[in-house]
């Protein structure tokens, strides 16, 4: 059974530090590991789908990076933002139709 | 293009009664999957629906059952609430053969008092 585990869960910073939220799951026989955001109350965002074959993805300020043979992947955020502020979830998908397991979360807060 | 929607977006029941959720895909999707997320939590896989048919389930117990129209939309149903069923419902859509990412409704609430 896949287990993911997000840390740190909770983390309070000023605006424009540059972040890191690490992930790390048990089972490294993954198909592909998404990156979603999620605003309080609210659905979830895609904000990085990374392949199995693929080590990182990029987008804008955000770069998260894969390591199944150590079963971690790492999110970068860049110069951060008040807007950035909600939790972070990290979701590795396998067994035959590509269902995610999510970690309990980061919940980030960026104040001004 | 619309995206995935679910209906209501939120709704309050009693101990003991029966509940109905709704999904629509996103266009072009016909993979239904359900997600319960207690508070503070991550979302948990409850069951996936392609065909018409439940494909994958996850650690939930026979209350919680599932439907998928021929339009691909979908239902969740819960029996006998309890008050531990109290959760953000999300629902998520993908297309089977494509093995691609799922998309990700903005969620029922539901709070049983």
């Amino acid at each position: 059974k896949q287990e993911v585990t997000q840390i740190p869960a909770a983390l309070s910073v000023p605006e424009g530090e540059n972040l890191v939220l690490n992930c790390s799951f048990t089972d490294s026989a993954i198909y592909n590991l998404q990156w979603f955001r999620q605003d309080p109350g609210k659905g979830l965002t895609s904000l990085l789908l990374i392949q199995s074959s693929q080590r990182e993805q990029t987008s804008g300020r955000l770069n998260a990076s894969l390591d199944k043979s150590s079963g971690r992947s790492t999110l970068y955020i860049a110069a951060s933002q008040p807007g950035d502020s909600a939790t972070y979830l990290c979701a590795p998908e396998s067994g035959g139709s590509y269902i995610p397991t999510f970690g309990r979360g980061t919940s980030l807060i960026v104040h001004p | 293009d619309a995206g995935v929607t679910q209906s209501p977006t939120h709704l309050i029941k009693t101990r003991g009664q029966q509940v109905t959720l709704r999904c629509s895909p996103k266009s072009g999707h016909d993979t239904v999957s359900w997600y319960q997320q207690a508070l503070g939590q991550g979302p948990q896989f409850i069951f996936q629906y392609y065909e018409e048919e439940e494909r994958q389930r996850g650690n939930f117990p026979d209350r919680f059952s599932g439907h998928q129209f021929p339009n691909y939309s979908s239902e969740l149903n819960v029996n006998a609430l309890l008050l531990g069923d109290s959760a953000l419902y999300l629902c998520a859509s993908s297309l089977m053969a494509g093995g691609e990412t799922q998309y990700f409704g903005p969620g029922t609430r539901l709070l049983v008092l």
